[in-house]
């Protein structure tokens, strides 16, 4: 139990497009889902905090216009890169947290290349 | 706020070594805490967690104890495999930071043969 999925697991898209990334628990319910950031050789840098039905919480210094997050439903969070750029490329990790629980389950991570 | 911070690698190992990993912790509230580990190439897995004093967790021969006292969360094995070299990263939650994970930097292990 506690699965959860993101789609896709890599992509490569070129400077200027936008890119949708899909965050899933596949068996239970989460409220609050979380997206990370992480750089080679680093730690998890969190992105923001996304609850289902209102707007997502972003952290400082990350741009809420670049980075569209829409959590439309108690299962499914999105993350869009909008006009992407080279340095948008990372490792892009979700997390979800069951409604009535501490404990996050992560999802295996998105690799983005931006080209 | 809270802080978790963790020794700084990589930690590099002969196999059948023993291993132990340091990581402390502030918070102000009664804190969950965690390993994760990273495999090479794979997502963050959860290792081990602990969610009050005294509580031990383990896994895979894995093992960290609670420490309130000295607010500490060190990971430890006896006998360490090359399928274990991995990045590893403690991490808290509470209350307090609405469940939000706080990470220690990470540390690279690496297992020798």
């Amino acid at each position: 139990g506690a699965v959860v999925s993101q789609h896709p697991s890599w992509v490569i898209c070129k400077s200027g497009t936008s890119v949708k990334i899909e965050c899933r628990s596949l068996d239970f319910q989460a409220t609050t889902m979380f997206w990370y950031r992480q750089f080679p050789k680093q730690s998890l840098m969190l992105m923001a905090t996304s609850n289902e039905g209102s707007k997502a919480t972003y952290e400082q210094g990350v741009e809420k216009d670049k980075f569209l997050i829409n959590h439309a439903s108690l299962t499914l969070s999105t993350l869009t890169v909008t006009s992407a750029h080279p340095e948008d490329s990372s490792f892009y990790i979700c997390s979800a947290l069951p409604t009535s629980s501490y404990e996050q389950y992560f999802g295996p991570g998105t690799r983005l290349t931006v080209t | 706020g809270d802080s978790v911070t963790q020794m700084e690698g990589p930690v590099t190992l002969s196999e059948e070594a023993c291993l132990t990993i340091n990581c402390t912790y502030t918070a102000t509230g009664y804190p969950s805490l965690f390993w994760y580990v990273q495999y090479p190439g794979e997502g963050l897995q959860l290792l081990l967690k602990a969610t009050k004093a005294d509580d031990k967790g383990s896994n895979k021969g894995f093992e960290a104890t609670y420490r309130k006292e000295t607010t500490s969360f060190h990971l430890e094995k006896g006998s360490v495999q090359v399928s274990d070299s991995a990045v590893y990263f403690c991490a808290l939650s509470d209350l307090d930071s609405n469940y939000q994970l706080i990470w220690g930097a990470g540390t690279k292990l690496i297992i020798k043969p």
